[in-house]
């Protein structure tokens, strides 16, 4: 069975521009979360979607924002880019909300120039 | 919010010998919980163990096990004999309660040589 996947693997944006990742969960899995992680730290929680909808939300600003499609898959949105957006976005799924395992996708590099 | 803290920013061991990381953390809510996952240089996060914090003995998976004190609310993560492919970031991360999500300490660095 496939795992997460995210797309893109890497993208390199200047500041001030919009970018989009995505991610599609495991099959199954109705549950998907995403993280950030600046190189040096530990992932920080941003958005989790349940369902399609938004059932938790980190300390990020309003720039950040994300939806659940039908079929379960994700897009994160960050608009107007700043030097420190870049990180590694990582995406998560997991069968259901609640204490469980999340599996985690390969990740994003995003770079802002 | 939980403070998770991983007091080894690195750790360095031998082929075959055992290591331990440690984590303790912050928490008010009694069903807490712990994951361990791995990150190498990949960059994609692996799960490796939980322990409930219900859970009367300590868990196991393979060569991972935790050393768990839930008085001291620490999870020490125990890895024997180690290999070179387990060279990699290791992080704790307790659930949060409220978004069914997980909170990431800063992770230890493990190195293991030949």
């Amino acid at each position: 069975d496939a795992g997460v996947t995210q797309s893109p693997t890497h993208l390199i944006k200047t500041r001030g521009q919009h970018v989009t990742l995505r991610c599609s969960p495991i099959s199954g899995h109705k549950s998907v979360s995403w993280y950030q992680q600046v190189l040096g730290q530990g992932p920080q929680f941003i958005f989790q979607y349940y369902e399609k909808e938004e059932r938790g939300r980190g300390n990020f600003p309003d720039r950040f924002s994300a939806r659940q499609f039908p079929n379960y898959s994700s897009e994160l949105n960050v608009n107007a880019l700043l030097l420190g957006d870049s990180a590694l976005y990582l995406c998560a799924s997991s069968p259901y909300s609640g204490f469980n395992e999340q599996f985690f996708g390969p990740g994003t590099r995003l770079t802002v120039l | 919010a939980q403070k998770i803290t991983q007091t080894q920013p690195g750790m360095f061991v031998q082929e075959k010998e055992a290591v331990t990381l440690d984590c303790t953390y912050d928490t008010s809510d009694p069903s807490y919980g712990l994951f361990w996952y791995k990150q190498p240089s990949s960059g994609e996060m692996i799960f490796l163990i939980y322990q409930g914090s219900y859970d009367q003995q300590n868990a196991t998976e393979g060569r991972y096990s935790l050393n768990f004190q839930k008085a001291r609310k620490s999870a020490n993560l125990v890895i024997s004999a180690s290999q070179l492919g387990d060279s990699a970031m290791y992080f704790c991360a307790p659930p949060d309660s409220g978004y069914s999500t997980l909170t990431f300490g800063k992770g230890t660095m493990l190195l293991v040589s030949p």
